[in-house]
């Protein structure tokens, strides 16, 4: 099924530890963001990319990278996981962004706790 | 920024009711989303609307763009319609790409 897929859908990691949350879609969409959600606040922007090679900073960047060499493939990367990283993270996509998108696609969330 | 509010926060209704979620934002966007997020945490795209009015079944929204809100519009509520409702901006005066969510409605309708 077309849509935006991510890995893995669970994780535990020890504050120091590093990974890579990946996230994937097969819908040609130029536009692909990360989001965390944490109780009572809502979605917050971590990275965003609108097209391969090209990547922004959100609204809560520290303590993640992102990079995107392809267009289906958005990895976002934890440097050195710290316990306030525990929470749900999301990634969408959309066919483009600006006036002309049409809409968000999500994935179905990786929840991470780090102890 | 932009500050994006929803009102209200909390709602319960009975089965069969109908309901107006309103969200506000404070400066001129881009486009509008409304999601719904069912208790399993998966978040759905209900609607797309930068501006006008689009319904979809139950579902309706309006978005007045020259005074900065938008209402979600839910008619004969169903208990498959709990969940938490987030309203989503694009901010004209950023660089394009930057999409930021209001805190939430949370739903509960009960039988």
């Amino acid at each position: 099924n077309a849509g935006v897929t991510q890995t893995p859908k669970f994780q535990v990691l020890k504050t120091g530890q590093s990974m890579t949350l990946q996230c994937a879609q097969d819908m040609n969409h130029e536009y692909m963001s990360w989001y965390r959600q944490d109780p009572g606040m809502g979605l917050r922007l971590i990275h965003y990319s609108v097209g391969a090679g090209i990547t922004d900073q959100g609204e809560v960047p520290n303590g993640y990278n992102v990079s995107r060499s392809t267009t289906e493939d958005f990895p976002l990367r934890l440097l050195s996981a710290a316990p306030s990283q525990t929470s749900v993270y999301f990634c969408a996509s959309s066919l483009t962004s600006g006036p002309r998108s049409y809409g968000y696609t999500f994935g179905s969330g990786t929840r991470l706790t780090v102890v | 920024g932009i500050q994006v509010e929803q009102s209200p926060p909390d709602l319960i209704l009975q089965e069969g009711a109908n309901s107006t979620l309103r969200c506000n934002f404070s400066d001129s966007v881009n486009n509008l989303q409304w999601f719904h997020q069912n208790p399993w945490g998966q978040l759905i795209n209900l609607f797309y609307i930068p501006s006008g009015t689009k319904q979809n079944g139950r579902l309706s929204a309006t978005t007045v763009a020259t005074e900065r809100y938008s209402l979600l519009y839910i008619s004969s509520s169903q208990t498959t319609d709990s969940g938490v409702y987030f309203c989503a901006v694009e901010p004209r005066k950023t660089s394009y790409d930057k999409v930021i969510f209001g805190p939430g409605t949370s739903l509960s309708v009960i039988p």
